[in-house]
């Protein structure tokens, strides 16, 4: 059973430029949410969808930064006029119900984001 | 505000030097508690959830506790292999997590 695939794994972007980070759940997983973590800090929350809507996207900036997760295709994390700052690792993570937090959720291998 | 402290930052520990590392919340709405392993490099791999108070988990050397305001990992006789970073979350309101900083294990053999 695959667990949660994200790619890529490594992501180059100067500045200005636009990021795409994908991300497959874990098969059954119709939940998929996306965290940040930079250096030196925690894993940030940043939004959580289900197929073809986005439940809560509290964690997530305003500007540039868009998320989705089609009917078909893996979910994707979009950020536009990437900046310096963006510059983290990016998780995704899935669970089979999102209900409530009760229900754990699993984590892909991230991507590394370097804007330089 | 809810908040999630783990600590010590780091810990480094002999192989076979059994300790704890602490996690304390304040949420409102505690909808569990999560505990991950985190290799360098990799995404955090799932442990363990607590739901109330006096909950224990164990998994070969981990154990994980719970009280109404914090929770414990204890290590007993750890391995090298166990070096890693231990990220503590809370599940809280919304359906997201609420992560500590992490607490930094390097055992040494």
């Amino acid at each position: 059973n695959a667990g949660v695939m994200q790619n890529p794994r490594h992501l180059v972007r100067r500045r200005g430029q636009e990021a795409r980070l994908r991300c497959s759940p874990m098969k059954g997983h119709s939940h998929v949410y996306w965290y940040r973590q930079l250096p030196e800090e925690g894993l940030k929350f940043m939004v959580y969808l289900q197929k073809e809507n986005i439940i809560d996207e509290s964690g997530m900036p305003k500007e540039r930064f868009s998320a989705e997760f089609p009917k078909e295709g893996p979910s994707i994390l979009r950020i536009q006029q990437v900046v310096r700052g963006d510059s983290a690792a990016y998780f995704c993570a899935s669970s089979p119900r999102g209900q409530s937090v009760s229900y754990e959720q699993y984590f892909g291998p991230g991507t590394r984001l370097t804007v330089t | 505000e809810d908040q999630v402290t783990q600590s010590p930052e780091a810990l480094r520990l002999q192989e076979g030097e059994s300790s704890s590392l602490n996690c304390s919340y304040t949420v409102s709405g505690l909808r569990g508690l999560f505990w991950y392993r985190q290799d360098p490099g990799k995404g955090p791999e799932f442990l363990f959830t607590l739901y109330s108070a006096g909950e224990e988990k164990e998994k070969e050397r981990l154990k994980a506790t719970l009280t109404k305001k914090e929770s414990f990992l204890h290590i007993t006789a750890p391995k090298p292999e166990d070096s890693a970073t231990y990220l503590c979350a809370v599940g809280a309101g919304a359906n997201n997590l609420f992560f500590g900083t992490g607490t930094r294990l390097t055992v040494i053999p």
